[in-house]
């Protein structure tokens, strides 16, 4: 069965700390991951994907995820926050040999303090 | 403009009130899905189609049905909700070869 957690429910930051969002999961096939983000009042959009290669990948507003097999890991990071980046965050897993059906962690809501 | 649609976007009813909640997308896309998200338990699959006449249980199908008869619509059904059913629900839909989901605005819905 593949499965997401996400270590932290609920982060506070300062504008210009350093973000890192913990994300495991448990997939017995060739994985796919994802950072989606919600902000208040909004759908959820794709902050960054992983599917292969670089395990370091870059997504918008200047997040980026690190894909470390070994440690069944794809934590969110970025170096400096902003008050705009006050959302949920969700991480979500899918892929081979079924990749209709994803499972996502139960989300980190994020507060950013300007 | 590329977008995944649902209507209602707020529904109260009461309990046994058989209801159809619509998505459809206009983006060709193979992959769609229903989600519930609830305070704490993040977002929960329900059903997904594959194509159409495709369509599989996610983790939570307990009391909802879908139909996939044409390839941008993705309706979901509730025969008889209850109030465990209240939540918010999004649907969702991906290409097959590029996995990442684009989502709805999201359906609030209380039962009552």
């Amino acid at each position: 069965a593949q499965s997401v957690s996400q270590h932290n429910h609920h982060v506070i930051l300062s504008e210009a700390a350093s973000l890192e969002l913990g994300c495991n999961y448990s997939y017995g096939g060739t994985v796919n991951l994802f950072w989606y983000v919600q902000y208040p009042g909004q759908h959820l959009q794709l902050l960054l994907k992983y599917f292969s290669g670089d395990p370091l990948v870059k997504g918008i507003k200047g997040f980026e995820a690190e894909f470390i097999k070994s440690k069944f890991s794809f934590n969110l990071r970025k170096p400096s926050v902003q008050w705009s980046d006050t959302a949920e965050y969700f991480c979500a897993v899918n892929g081979a040999p079924n990749a209709g059906k994803s499972t996502f962690g139960d989300g980190t809501t994020l507060t950013v303090k300007p | 403009e590329a977008q995944v649609t649902q209507n209602p976007r707020y529904l109260i009813t009461v309990t046994g009130k058989k209801l159809t909640v619509t998505c459809s997308q206009n983006m060709n896309h193979e992959y769609m899905s229903w989600y519930r998200q609830d305070p704490g338990l993040g977002l929960r699959q329900i059903y997904y189609s594959m194509n159409v006449e495709v369509t599989d249980k996610g983790d939570v199908p307990e009391g909802y049905k879908v139909s996939r008869k044409e390839k941008r619509n993705f309706p979901l059904i509730l025969e008889s909700p209850s109030p465990n059913q209240t939540s918010l629900y999004f649907c969702a839909s991906s290409l097959a070869t590029r996995y990442e989901q684009y989502f709805g605005p999201g359906t609030r819905l209380t039962v009552t």
